[in-house]
């Protein structure tokens, strides 16, 4: 079984500060996504990384997919309260029929 | 909105029960996704339907079952239910079974079993 961690498993900041969540596997992946999800809510995709060292920007969001594809990284520019939930990365694992496999995830508060 | 509904939003329910949560996907969407997430655990894969077929299967418990119907929409059976499936159940689609596409999660149904 693939297995990702992620790091720190909580983080709570000022708004305005900038901020990097990891994603770490001793496992290759085919793929890697970032979802946010909120309370109440199911996670929604954020961005997907396919080629080792990617590099996507989506506004003050920057996400990194490692050369090896075992790792990727989320850095925040500037957070902002809007920007509070859990972070999951999910790994495609490589050979299988689409299996995601989740990180248990990163929870971000933004306070004002 | 994503475009996936699941019902019942939440379900309590006694030990040794057995309870169906269902799902619609979006439009569209083939595949079918089911997922458990707890504190402990996280997100975590239980089984995919594409089209009517099982696909694939993550951690699912012998107990539980799912099947998914000709007009695409999947349900989740929990029988002889025990404390530790006290969870958040969700389902997911997509438009494809393999490759990158993205998921699209419902809301969750809360499952609290007493």
């Amino acid at each position: 079984t693939q297995l990702l961690e992620q790091s720190p498993q909580f983080l709570s900041i000022q708004e305005g500060e900038n901020l990097t969540v990891y994603c770490n596997s001793s496992s290759v992946f085919s793929s890697l996504q970032w979802y946010r999800q909120e309370p109440g809510e199911g996670p929604v995709l954020l961005v997907t990384v396919v080629t080792g060292g990617e590099v996507k920007k989506l506004k003050r969001l920057t996400f990194q997919f490692g050369d090896a594809r075992k790792d990727s990284s989320l850095h925040i520019t500037a957070a902002q309260p809007g920007d509070t939930g859990l972070y999951l990365c999910a790994g495609g694992e490589v050979g299988s029929n689409y299996k995601l496999t989740f990180g248990k995830g990163t929870l971000l508060t933004v306070n004002p | 909105d994503s475009g996936v509904t699941q019902t019942p939003k939440h379900l309590i329910t006694a030990t040794g029960q057995r309870v169906t949560l269902r799902c619609s996907p979006r439009s569209g969407d083939l595949s079918v996704y089911w997922y458990q997430q707890s504190l402990d655990q996280g997100l975590q894969f239980l089984i995919q339907y594409y089209n009517g077929e099982e696909r694939a299967k993550g951690n699912i418990l012998e107990r539980f079952s799912a099947q998914q119907f000709p007009d695409l929409h999947s349900e989740l059976n929990l029988s002889s239910l025990e404390l530790g499936d006290s969870a958040l159940y969700f389902c997911a689609s997509s438009v494809v079974t393999g490759g990158t596409g993205e998921l699209f999660f419902g809301e969750g149904s809360r499952l609290t079993v007493l």
